[in-house]
């Protein structure tokens, strides 16, 4: 059975720019959710997704948003890049609510 | 106060030994916890997941969780090298997926 898959790995971007990070979650599982790992905040909520609605948002500004497909694949933007967003992007997904979360191996964003 | 507050370490302990890590949480409203254990430059690998108070066991794993104390534990025994990474308490309400997330105990195991 396939893990979640977050492409790509690696970016690099120049300040000022926007990215997009896609994420696929397991087969079966209908919630998607996003987080922040930087060394100085650790692991911070971004969002969370169930078909196709955001149930939940973290307290990050406007300049991140994200989308889910009705297959369940997620997306993440990030526009105007800042130094302060270089970090690891993850994706977990879950079958229900309140069920086990996965983790996909993450994207590594470096901003220049 | 951070929500949910861990040690963050580094833990240095022999091959063989009994590793507890704990975390506190302040959120009464914490209904499900899990642990995950996320080696250098990877994504958090969930190791145990439990609902309300109780212990549970797995493998070489348990995780206790003290509700009246908002305290988590999990036990790691027989540690092995292979287990040097970062463990991270992860606690939810009910409802939501959103995790709060400790600031992760570091751990060594030299052999």
């Amino acid at each position: 059975k396939a893990g979640v898959t977050q492409t790509p790995r690696y970016l690099i971007k120049t300040r000022g720019q926007q990215v997009t990070l896609s994420c696929s979650p397991i087969s079966g599982h209908r919630s998607v959710s996003w987080y922040q790992q930087t060394p100085g905040q650790g692991l911070q909520f971004l969002f969370e997704y169930f078909s196709e609605t955001q149930r939940n948002k973290g307290n990050f500004p406007g300049r991140f948003s994200g989308r889910q497909f009705s297959n369940s694949r997620s997306e993440m933007n990030v526009s105007t890049l800042e130094l302060g967003d270089s970090a690891l992007y993850l994706c977990a997904s879950t079958k229900d609510r309140n069920t086990e979360a996965f983790f996909g191996q993450g994207t590594r964003l470096t901003v220049v | 106060q951070k929500e949910v507050e861990q040690d963050p370490g580094p833990l240095s302990v022999p091959e063989g030994a009994i590793v507890s890590l704990n975390c506190t949480y302040s959120n009464s409203a914490f209904q499900y916890f899990m642990w995950y254990r996320q080696y250098s430059r990877k994504g958090p690998e969930l190791l145990m997941y439990t609902y309300s108070s109780g212990n549970k066991e797995d493998g070489r794993f348990t995780a206790q969780v003290d509700k009246s104390s908002k305290y988590i534990s999990l036990f790691i025994r027989d540690s092995q090298p292979s287990d040097s990474a970062t463990y991270l308490c992860a606690p939810s309400r009910e409802n939501t997926d959103k995790l709060i997330f400790g600031t992760g105990t570091r751990l060594q195991v030299f052999p």
